[in-house]
């Protein structure tokens, strides 16, 4: 079975602190990662697709990166409204053309 | 600007009720989808549809059915309403198959 798991569950920073983010799969065969911000009681909204080993998305203060076993979302320098719930979904062989979404890590930036 | 809505944002309803909760989106997306999510799992696929007439099981499906009698619209219902589906409930629609997903606001619903 597809499995995709991020860590930390909850992370506490500093502004100005960076830090990363790390979601590993195991899907065989990848077709896409993606990564989406949740603020409280609302829907995610998407930030990044990353399909290849190697590939890097930026915006803003947010990169991803993709290899062949994990993805990491890198924060600089975040701010307080940086803070969100960010999760990970990918998809694959296995998958079908469905997602399956990690259990997202917890952003906390403290001013 | 286009956009996918849920309706309601809140609903709490008793054990045995049937309920139908609303998904419209304006992208003509030909593809969409009902998740459900709940503390300590991610985002689940409840089930899912690639164009009108069209609908699929997904990995949580029993206990809910969706009909797709237009593009905009994927209308999903709880047939008799149990305490475990209390959750929230996300529509998402995407342009075509393993394209970005794009998420409505959420429906929170309480089975009392």
């Amino acid at each position: 079975e597809d499995q995709v798991t991020q860590s930390p569950e909850a992370l506490r920073l500093q502004e100005g602190e960076s830090s990363s983010l790390n979601c590993s799969y195991t899907v065989s065969g990848l077709r896409g990662l993606f990564w989406y911000r949740q603020d409280p009681g609302k829907g995610p909204e998407f930030l990044f697709t990353l399909y290849s080993a190697g590939e890097e998305k930026e915006k803003e203060r947010l990169k991803a990166t993709l290899t062949k076993k994990e993805s990491f979302l890198h924060i600089t320098a975040p701010k307080p409204e940086d803070s969100a719930t960010y999760l990970c979904a990918v998809q694959g062989p296995l998958t079908g053309n469905q997602f399956y979404f990690g259990t997202g890590t917890s952003l906390t930036v403290i001013p | 600007d286009a956009e996918i809505t849920q309706s309601p944002r809140h609903k709490i309803t008793e054990t045995g009720r049937q309920v139908t909760l609303a998904c419209h989106q304006t992208w003509n997306h030909n593809n969409m989808f009902w998740y459900r999510q709940d503390l300590g799992h991610g985002l689940r696929l409840i089930h899912y549809s690639y164009g009108v007439q069209d609908t699929n099981k997904g990995e949580v499906s029993d206990g809910y059915s969706v009909s797709r009698s237009n593009t905009e619209d994927l209308p999903l219902t709880l047939e008799s309403a149990a305490s475990s589906q209390t959750s929230v409930y996300f529509c998402a629609s995407s342009a075509a198959r393993g394209d970005t997903q794009y998420f409505g606001p959420g429906t929170r619903l309480t089975v009392l």
